[in-house]
């Protein structure tokens, strides 16, 4: 069965440092993958999605994901984190039965000033 | 463009109350999905529908909720008998067809069983 491990609830950086937020999924074939992140009380944002060819993927607000199909991860990155960059990040994957997408546990990022 | 609505935002019921939420994807969109967000359970993929097909109804936790789309569009999610255990954010997301995965999330609709 496919799954998404986020293995980080919580994470705090400092702003201007830089940030990674793991994931890893079980899945049978190539996996599409999918970065959203949620700010308090909102619905989910699109960040950045991988389907095929070049494993480095670039998204919106200055993030970026690389797929790296022998790790079975698809890390998330920023050079510069910003205070506004605190919310929750979700990692998942689409499912092979129709579109649905099976969602990691989601990483909690705190920014300190 | 206008974006996944949602309706109501908030919901607090009693126990064993009926409930009904509403969503109306983007115009143009021919999937529509549903979701839960809780506490104990993360994100939960509930139930999708793709055109005029038979809808997957693999993620219902039992038989007291069901959802239907009318028309193509907008969808309703109705839980009867609610339960405490039903409460959590229920999210709704629209993409242009099955396969692509691209959803767009609307809003959610928090409902709170007291």
């Amino acid at each position: 069965a496919q799954s998404v491990t986020q293995p980080d609830i919580h994470i705090t950086v400092s702003e201007g440092a830089s940030l990674e937020l793991r994931c890893n999924y079980s899945y049978g074939a190539t996996p599409y993958l999918f970065w959203y992140v949620q700010s308090p009380g909102q619905g989910l944002q699109l960040l950045l999605k991988y389907f095929s060819g070049d494993t480095l993927v670039q998204g919106i607000k200055g993030f970026e994901a690389e797929f790296k199909r022998s790790q079975s991860s698809f890390n998330l990155r920023k050079p510069s984190v910003h205070w506004s960059d605190a919310a929750e990040y979700f990692c998942a994957v689409g499912a092979n039965q129709g579109g649905k997408l099976i969602f990691g546990q989601g990483t909690e990022l705190s920014v300190k000033p | 463009g206008a974006g996944v609505s949602q309706s109501p935002s908030n919901k607090v019921t009693e126990k064993g109350k009926d409930v009904e939420l509403r969503c109306d994807p983007i115009s143009g969109h021919t999937a529509l999905y549903w979701y839960r967000q809780s506490l104990g359970q993360g994100l939960e993929f509930l139930i999708y529908f793709q055109g005029n097909s038979a809808p997957d109804k693999s993620g219902l936790p039992s038989d007291r909720f069901s959802a239907e789309r009318t028309g193509g569009s907008v969808s309703t999610l109705t839980i009867q008998r609610t339960q405490q255990e039903d409460s959590a954010v229920y999210l709704c997301a629209s993409s242009q067809r099955t396969g692509t995965y691209e959803q767009y999330f609307g809003p959610g609709t928090r409902l709170t069983v007291t």
